[in-house]
């Protein structure tokens, strides 16, 4: 059962374009949301992560957006580049500092 | 700082063999490690949590007599699969928290490890 919904679950951007990809969670105990980037044949790397008093944190061309009563988030990329091609997950932490992840969006920067 | 890692990167193993996947913190002390496993173009799930010195806990559904999990040092956890079988075969990635409780909990992913049973 996945405990957080992420979509899309492909997603094709042109370079310099905004990448967006949207998390939905139910569960109100998690604390603490990353985002992950992963490549091929890699381990995830945290990007960006945001706790639930906050509603947008921003990381250079990387900005979480969390609504917490609508227990929502969001990754956005500006000016999206190809390197930034990869697979994104957003997560959530429970209470046993247990992290779920997302389905996982694939995203291609096309030059 | 904070680097974990892996090993081995790849391996293969024939079915009905055991296999040990190593999860080292390099240069942190870990108390709790985590283990997930990734099938192809797919989600990390979590398998399993250690911490160091006792019991891992393992998520519903994973079956704790043929994935053994070691957390013997506050560095070092180690992942078994026993007997094991092509279904079994995935990436393998492990994580660790540098405490067990706070505002600092982030998870340090390690590089993974690939696991081909045939």
């Amino acid at each position: 059962q996945q405990q957080v919904k992420q979509s899309p679950q492909s997603l094709i951007v042109q370079k310099g374009g905004i990448s967006i990809i949207n998390c939905a969670y139910e569960n109100t105990a998690f604390d603490y949301f990353p985002w992950y980037q992963q490549f091929p044949g890699k381990g995830p790397a945290l990007l960006i992560a945001i706790r639930p008093d906050v509603s947008e944190k921003k990381e250079g061309r990387f900005t979480i957006s969390f609504n917490k009563s609508a227990k929502q988030f969001s990754l956005h990329i500006m000016d999206s580049q190809p390197g930034d091609s990869a697979t994104y997950f957003c997560a959530a932490r429970g209470r046993n500092n247990d992290m779920r992840f997302g389905a996982g969006t694939r995203l291609t920067v096309k030059p | 700082g904070a680097v974990v890692s892996q090993h081995p990167s790849w391996v293969i193993c024939k079915s009905g063999t055991s296999v040990k996947i190593e999860c080292r913190s390099l240069d942190f002390q870990a108390t709790t490690m985590f283990w997930y496993r990734q099938f192809p173009k797919q989600s990390l799930m979590l398998m399993a949590t250690s911490n160091e010195g006792s019991k891992a806990t393992y998520e519903q559904g994973v079956e704790k007599d043929k994935f053994l999990i070691n957390h013997a040092s506050l560095t070092l956890s180690t992942l078994t699969v026993t007997s094991a079988h092509p279904e079994d075969s995935s990436f393998y990635i492990c994580s660790a928290s540098k405490t067990s409780g706070g505002p600092s909990l982030e998870q340090y992913f390690g590089p993974g490890t690939r696991l081909t049973v045939t």
